[in-house]
């Protein structure tokens, strides 16, 4: 089946940790990204990536890195420059062209020990 | 950046026509409008998008202004496991090529037996 796994499913940091989150997908898209969502709010882009070994800062970049080495893999890393790490962590995917659509993987939970 | 208005919450019974309204009035001639839904804890699902004319497909209709804007998400026969929070997106565009979805708080639609 093709798709966009995203895992673990729920990870724990402890304080001055930097913790890694994957992206895989099979969808042979050019695009992908991360997104964080706080409680009770919407989704804002940390950073996308149009194609491989180039990525760019979304809104909400500090404290996080990611790297493209690969089309298929899109990993994130939490830094400990993070304060507020604390989150629902997003991936997603499209073609990169204009009109289209992005599909997004189950999550992680990242929780803060 | 064209952002979107939705109502907080909405209620719908259960076999009825969910009516689910967005304001974009900021809207640009080449963007297009999109709908996700997340379900508690999961990914954003895709629904539907468009760019001036209606469209429909097997999950639902999205009627679009003649002005652009505005438009309704129109599940056609609600069920239980529609009950999610729906956004109304209009893309955000980071640079020449790069573009993401700007994700508002959208509405949170309860479907009643």
């Amino acid at each position: 089946d093709g798709g966009i796994t995203q895992s673990p499913k729920y990870l724990f940091r402890k304080e001055g940790q930097n913790v890694t989150l994957s992206c895989e997908q099979n969808l042979n898209h050019d695009a992908m990204y991360w997104y964080r969502q706080d409680p009770g709010q919407g989704l804002r882009l940390i950073y996308y990536s149009q194609i491989v070994n180039d990525f760019q800062k979304g809104d909400i970049a500090e404290g996080y890195s990611v790297s493209r080495e690969k089309k298929e893999s899109f990993p994130l890393t939490v830094t400990s420059a993070q304060k507020n790490p604390t989150a629902f962590y997003l991936c997603a995917s499209s073609g990169g062209q204009w009109e289209e659509t992005q599909y997004f993987g189950p999550g992680t939970r990242l929780l803060v020990l | 950046d064209a952002k979107t208005t939705q109502p907080t919450s909405m209620d719908c019974a259960e076999g009825r026509a969910a009516n689910l309204p967005c304001n974009h009035s900021t809207i640009s001639g080449n963007e297009y409008v999109y709908w996700y839904r997340q379900i508690h804890s999961q990914g954003p699902q895709y629904i539907i998008h468009g760019l001036k004319n209606n469209e429909t497909n097997e999950m639902a209709s999205l009627i679009i202004t003649e002005d652009r804007k505005s438009s309704t998400l129109i599940l056609p026969h609600a069920t239980l496991r529609d009950t999610a929070v729906y956004y109304c997106i209009v893309r955000v565009q980071y640079s020449d090529s790069g573009y993401a979805l700007n994700f508002g708080k959208g509405t949170s639609l309860l479907v009643t037996p």
